[in-house]
């Protein structure tokens, strides 16, 4: 079974510093990963989605990287503002079926 | 271009009682997918379709049914409510059933007396 596991479950940082975003996972057969933003009470917003033949993906001051073979992926946001305050959240597809398995999500403060 | 619209945002019942949610995918999307998010138990995926037929399950009881239709729309059923239940359902759609960025809706709040 696939474990997805992200550490730190929160953190904090003043507006300006670089963000680091871990994920982990324990099966390396995957097809894909995608990167999500969720913000209190509402639906999740995805951030960028890595093939499993990648090994990075950028949008603007995001970009998310993919180490398959040792089953990690890191999303990093440049410059955070207090709008990047959010819950990030990652999800692995495995290859054997199509069933995404979620991280628990890092809660991101962004302080002004 | 229309997102994943899911309905109704929130509701209450009570136990014993059954819900359906209706989620209508970004045009031209032909998977559909539904999760049930609570804070202890974080993102679990339930079902998901395409072309009308169930191609995926979660671990759920089987009180938790689904169906799409032709024009991909979906509907996820949950009969018996239980507290446990209390939750917020995602749903989320894609292109193909094994290809493409994954949308989500905003989600429907249920929550169970």
């Amino acid at each position: 079974k696939q474990e997805v596991t992200q550490i730190p479950a929160a953190l904090s940082v003043p507006e300006g510093e670089n963000l680091v975003l871990n994920c982990s996972f324990t099966d390396s057969a995957i097809y894909n990963l995608q990167w999500f933003r969720q913000d209190p009470g509402k639906g999740l917003t995805s951030l960028l989605l890595i093939q499993s033949s990648q090994r990075e993906q950028t949008s603007g001051r995001l970009n998310a990287s993919l180490d398959k073979s040792s089953g990690r992926s890191t999303l990093y946001i440049a410059a955070s503002q207090p709008g990047d305050s959010a819950t990030y959240l990652c999800a692995v597809r495995p290859v054997k079926n199509y069933k995404l398995s979620f991280g628990a999500g890092t809660t991101v403060t962004v302080r002004a | 271009k229309a997102g994943v619209t899911q309905t109704p945002r929130y509701l209450i019942k009570t136990r014993g009682q059954q819900v359906t949610l209706s989620c209508s995918p970004i045009s031209g999307h032909r998977s559909v997918s539904w999760y049930q998010q609570t804070p202890g138990q974080g993102l679990q995926f339930l079902f998901e379709y395409f072309s009308e037929t169930q191609r995926n399950k979660g671990n759920f009881p089987g009180r938790f049914s689904g169906r799409q239709f032709s024009n991909s729309r979906s509907e996820m059923n949950v009969s018996t409510l239980e507290l446990g239940d209390s939750a917020l359902y995602l749903c989320a759609s894609r292109r193909g059933l094994d290809t493409g960025e994954l949308f989500f809706g905003e989600g429907s709040r249920l929550t169970v007396l």
